[in-house]
């Protein structure tokens, strides 16, 4: 399974673009990389995914580079709300006995700041 | 909006005695997931469902936890007994199908502290 790599914290200021960057340089080609958030004693939040081409949803907007090997997690305008720990996932092939599950590394701390 | 359902919310045991943690994915959801989030760490999963079948469960410590998912559709964890480093948060999660492009959702979770 792919390794992603992240900073352990980071800040932002309040109205300011966040971006969260992740590597993970052995991605395989049919990997999805999968971005998630947890804030303090909640369940894992879904926030958005891509295989090659950036996306974008109502949350957040997906950079991955063209060789796939990094990419950016970017919140157009944080809000205190958005303090949490976000989780970059290179999400595991599924295969017979084995079936596409999410391994978590530590993530990136986000501190949205006033 | 749907959402994965777990009970309970918190659940505070003595060690040697059985716990059991309930699960009900979002309906229509053939795929779900078992995992356990120590306090600083990211999610492990323990057990992984396809409907009833136990897909993947080389994580569950099978001499004190079992899982099961009897009709496909929700599914409880136990655990029997518990020791004092089960303490953690255990979340549920479930998916359309196994495929990697299918969303993963997760449950509030189900705290436990063993005493």
């Amino acid at each position: 399974d792919a390794k992603t790599t992240q900073p352990t914290s980071m800040d932002c200021a309040e109205g300011r673009a966040a971006n969260l960057p992740c590597n993970h340089s052995t991605i395989s080609g049919n990997e999805y990389v999968y971005w998630y958030r947890q804030i303090h004693s909640q369940g894992p939040q879904y926030i958005i995914h891509g295989l090659k081409n950036n996306e974008t949803n109502e949350m957040a907007s997906l950079i991955i580079t063209e060789d796939r090997k990094s990419s950016t997690l970017i919140l157009p305008h944080a809000t205190l709300r958005d303090t949490a720990v976000y989780y970059c996932i290179v999400r595991a092939r599924s295969s017979y006995n084995q079936g596409g599950k999410l391994i978590f590394g530590q993530g990136t701390e986000l501190s949205v700041k006033p | 909006e749907a959402e994965v359902a777990q009970s309970p919310r918190y659940k505070i045991t003595e060690k040697s005695q059985a716990v059991a943690f309930w699960c009900d994915p979002i309906s229509g959801h053939a795929t779900l997931y078992w995992y356990r989030q120590i306090l600083g760490q990211g999610p492990e999963l323990l057990v992984q469902f396809q409907d009833e079948s136990v897909v993947d469960d080389s994580q569950l410590p099978k001499d004190r936890f079992s899982a099961e998912r009897l009709k496909g559709v929700d599914s409880t964890l136990k655990i029997q007994p518990a020791e004092l480093g089960d303490s953690a948060m255990y979340l549920c999660a479930s998916s359309f199908g196994q495929v990697e492009g299918n969303t993963i959702y997760f449950g509030e979770g189900s705290w436990l502290t063993v005493v």
